[in-house]
């Protein structure tokens, strides 16, 4: 089983759409998470980091359930700009990242 | 601020070859990272150092060295180039302050490499 799964997508949506990114993580111990963003042939960048009560920022919401090790990532109203690939990502030990694969959303007009 | 800044962009090589990719940040930053990115998956450690003359393996160490001779710079080098080598190259750095630890990790643009 690989450390942290995510669904590859791509995900196509509409402009104004709401979409939802899942992630799962296999280390119970782990205690940060984050969501980051690549966009194509770029270096990830940190969009937001995902804490146990859940976050929001902006159209962005991120949930944290540690009973399942499941991490999620809302955006709302999806815009042009948004069509990137999201990669899940778990602290490790010695806070070595731990990437997913990632998941591609492409937003249309 | 540069942040983190990685040479070459781009690099072909024959298989058997050496060189090395140069990595250098600007925001004295202890942590640095070595990783690399192959098509449709996720980052994968290689590196890591926590701080001048202190490097340690991540994920995938076995064809690279590091070395680590002051704050700013992190190169890794390859020795003996193989295809299974082809790959983006990214370079990250994080910093901590005193007993406080920032999560976040600023990442050079990468370097795509090619071994034919």
């Amino acid at each position: 089983r690989k450390e942290v799964e995510q669904d590859p997508g791509p995900f196509n949506v509409p402009e104004g759409a709401t979409v939802a990114f899942n992630c799962t993580y296999s280390n119970s111990a782990s205690q940060s998470f984050f969501w980051y963003r690549q966009d194509c042939r770029k270096e990830p960048k940190l969009l937001m980091s995902v804490y146990s009560s859940g976050n929001e920022d902006g159209r962005f919401t991120a949930q944290l359930n540690r009973a399942s090790q499941y991490i999620s990532l809302l955006i709302r109203d999806s815009k042009l700009s948004d069509s990137a690939t999201y990669l899940c990502v778990v602290m490790g030990g010695y806070n070595k990242l731990i990437f997913g694969a990632g998941t591609r959303l492409a937003v249309h007009p | 601020n540069a942040g983190v800044t990685q040479t070459p962009k781009f690099r072909i090589l024959k298989i058997g070859q050496s060189m090395t990719l140069q990595c250098t940040q600007d925001m004295n930053h202890n942590y640095m990272y070595w990783y690399r990115q192959d098509p449709g998956m996720g980052l994968k450690l290689i590196y890591y150092s926590v701080g001048a003359g202190i490097t340690d393996k991540g994920e995938v160490p076995n064809g690279y060295n590091v070395s680590r001779s002051t704050t700013e710079d992190f190169p890794l080098r390859l020795e003996l180039a193989a295809p299974s080598q082809t790959s983006v190259y990214f370079c990250a750095s994080r910093m901590t302050s005193g007993t406080i630890s920032y999560n976040e990790q600023f990442f050079g643009p990468g370097t795509r490499l090619t071994v034919l």
